[in-house]
């Protein structure tokens, strides 16, 4: 596609539910990165994609949180039983490759608001 | 452990004037920089980066940082601010072997009055 997109933009969801967003890259891209933004903060590194292999799980918080990329092109996330510290703005991104300074380009995101 | 500083939370300029943003960065090996821009509903919109080279580097809108090692900062200017300027500017640098990993600093809200 043309740019990176994410949905849904808003969810809302109560305490212990699932919840599961989705990001489609930019078609030629082989690599794609999930963050993580809190309410005035900057994004935080959570997981990336190289295709459908995923190296560095290092920033997912919990084992409640799990991506996947099963064709190599769009992505989920899902947060199992969400906790209100759960509620963020999740940002998805996705660079040509995962090379030095390779530019990552964003997705307007998807606000999750768990209550 | 690396990390960015962007001490200025809130900045409000008149349109025309000048403005810059601080970034501080704590980096071990050669940074991977970053500005990123950030408007209302959109998604992160990069401005410029710097690997190496010229340490002044030109990006997208009039904006250019200078990269000083003997800082470590980064700092992102612009001559004459305009009114769609308003918005959240995001440093990062590249962390990690391959620098996939970027560090955001918390962002500075740009306020434009008119």
């Amino acid at each position: 596609g043309a740019g990176v997109s994410q949905s849904p933009r808003y969810k809302v969801t109560k305490r212990g539910q699932d919840v599961t967003l989705r990001c489609d890259p930019i078609s030629s891209h082989a690599t794609l990165y999930w963050y993580q933004q809190a309410l005035g903060q900057g994004p935080e590194f959570l997981t990336y994609f190289n295709y459908e292999a995923q190296p560095d799980k290092s920033g997912l918080p919990s084992d409640r949180f799990s991506a996947e990329r099963p064709e190599g092109s769009i992505s989920t996330l899902t947060i199992q039983r969400t906790e209100q510290r759960d509620s963020a703005m999740y940002r998805c991104a996705s660079s040509e490759t995962s090379g030095r300074g390779e530019t990552q380009y964003f997705g307007p995101g998807t606000r999750l608001l768990v209550l | 452990a690396q990390s960015v500083t962007q001490p200025d939370i809130h900045i409000t300029v008149s349109e025309g004037a000048s403005l810059e943003l601080r970034c501080n960065y704590s980096y071990g090996a050669t940074p991977y920089l970053f500005w990123y821009v950030q408007s209302p509903g959109q998604g992160l919109q990069l401005l410029l980066k710097y690997f190496s080279g010229d340490t002044l580097v030109q990006g997208i809108k009039g904006f250019e940082a200078e990269f000083k090692r003997s800082q470590s900062s980064f700092n992102l200017r612009k001559p004459s601010v305009h009114w769609s300027d308003a918005a959240e500017y995001f440093c990062a640098v590249g962390a990690g072997r391959g620098t996939y990993k970027y560090i955001f600093g918390t962002g500075t809200r740009l306020k434009v009055l008119a």
